[in-house]
């Protein structure tokens, strides 16, 4: 089973759509999670972290559920330029150690 | 967060070349630098951590003696790939992490192509 695990998509949506994107993690004892955005040929850029409470960022929300081992993003009013592939990553063990990368989610925003 | 720059952005070479990768903290002193690997259509794998003054430590597969890394300052990592080879074509990234459980903030990456 992989640490970080995502559907790969492409979710492809209108305009003004909302798109939800979901995460699982192996290890129960993960400490910090992320999610991160990547367009083509380019390097991640950290959208938002994601907090035990859930948090909201504009149109980006993120939850985690740590019983289930579940991060999910929900974009609200999609725009074209959130065209991008999601990374949901996750911190396994906390302090400066490794970050683990799902393969992303490829988001794909029509007029 | 932390500005990272890398350098350079592309590079193509010859078979058997070496190649060396620069990663730069512009504002945060980085004890700890993240050299990453990501093949097309793949996600980023982690390819080494680079500790400042002292050696790196590389994950499961990755050939130390291939894939040289030296930290020798707060501000500046380098990736050497030593004669590299076709397969060792790829996007090269590194990045800084600002404290425990803080995210990563990525340098622009490195586009290897050997010929």
């Amino acid at each position: 089973r992989k640490e970080v695990e995502q559907d790969p998509g492409p979710f492809n949506v209108p305009e003004g759509a909302t798109v939800a994107f979901n995460c699982t993690y192996s290890n129960s004892a993960s400490q910090s999670f992320f999610w991160y955005r990547q367009d083509c040929r380019k390097e991640p850029k950290l959208l938002m972290s994601v907090y035990s409470s859930g948090n909201e960022d504009g149109r980006f929300t993120a939850q985690l559920n740590r019983a289930s081992q579940y991060i999910s993003l929900l974009i609200r009013d999609s725009k074209l330029s959130d065209s991008a592939t999601y990374l949901c990553v996750v911190n396994p063990s906390g302090g400066y150690n490794k970050l683990i990368f799902g393969a992303g989610t490829r988001l794909a925003v029509h007029p | 967060g932390a500005v990272v720059s890398q350098h350079p952005s592309w590079v193509i070479c010859k078979s058997g070349t070496s190649v060396k990768i620069e990663c730069r903290s512009l504002d945060f002193q980085a004890t700890t630098m993240f050299w990453y690997r990501q093949f097309p259509k793949q996600s980023l794998m982690l390819m080494a951590t680079s500790n400042e003054g002292s050696k790196a430590t590389y994950e499961q597969g990755v050939e130390k003696d291939k894939f040289l890394i030296n930290h020798a300052s707060l501000t500046l990592s380098t990736l050497t790939v030593t004669s590299a080879h076709p397969e060792d074509s790829s996007f090269y990234i590194c990045s800084v992490g600002q404290g425990a459980n803080q995210p990563q903030h990525f340098g622009d990456g490195t586009r290897l192509s050997i010929l």
